[in-house]
């Protein structure tokens, strides 16, 4: 049981490149989660799913796109990537409470 | 707005009990009180949640106080792997964690 698990661990990214970040989870939950955290800071919701073929956008949605591929898999689109978005990024569940991947580390540069 | 004060940081010695304050005035009534670490690199790391009752599980204990307004997390021996940020979180049942900044503790050994 692998539970939530975040591909990749770690990307450099140039200033407009793209990317997408893979999520996927075992856990047959329905709801899926990206957030975002800032060195220091608190985790910042940037999109969710409630279920598979919905998404909704959180507190920082701009400049990400996300797509619920079916149940186990949620994945977060950056179209063009920017300084801003170096951060660490953590893609979660919810059954009753939250259950989150290891985190992928993106730099911009 | 993470609806719960927390103090920024807290030291205790290894081996001994930790006491983790968390003021949640605010709350409603149907919110629970959710407890949850991140170690350094990690992910957030469930730890315990609770409605109106102490719970306790393998990981801490959780005291709520009689009016709700407060709750205390209780890791009965600290020991250096407990060194992480506790984030204390007071949400509906089945939504997405709102997460501050949370309570730094450091164990020394």
């Amino acid at each position: 049981n692998a539970g939530v698990t975040q591909t990749p661990k770690f990307q450099v990214l140039k200033t407009g490149q793209s990317m997408t970040l893979q999520c996927a989870q075992d856990m047959n939950h329905n709801s899926m989660y990206w957030y975002r955290q800032d060195p220091g800071m608190g985790l910042r919701l940037i999109y969710y799913s409630a279920s598979e073929g919905t998404t909704d956008k959180g507190e920082v949605p701009n400049g990400y796109n996300v797509s619920r591929l079916n149940k186990r898999e949620f994945s977060l689109r950056l179209e063009s990537a920017a300084p801003s978005q170096t951060s660490v990024y953590f893609c979660a569940t919810l059954f009753e409470t939250q259950y989150f991947g290891p985190g992928t580390r993106l730099l911009v540069l | 707005d993470a609806k719960t004060t927390q103090p920024n940081s807290m030291e205790s010695n290894e081996e001994e009990p930790v006491h983790l304050p968390c003021n949640h005035s605010t709350i409603s009534g149907t919110d629970y009180i959710h407890w949850y670490r991140q170690l350094p690199s990690q992910g957030p790391e469930y730890v315990i949640h609770g409605l109106t009752s102490n719970v306790n599980n393998r990981m801490a204990s959780l005291a709520i106080a009689e009016d709700r307004k407060s709750s205390t997390l209780i890791l009965h021996r600290a020991t250096l792997r407990d060194a992480a940020v506790y984030y204390c979180i007071r949400g509906r049942r089945n939504t997405p964690l709102v997460f501050g900044k949370g309570t730094r503790l450091s164990v020394i050994a």
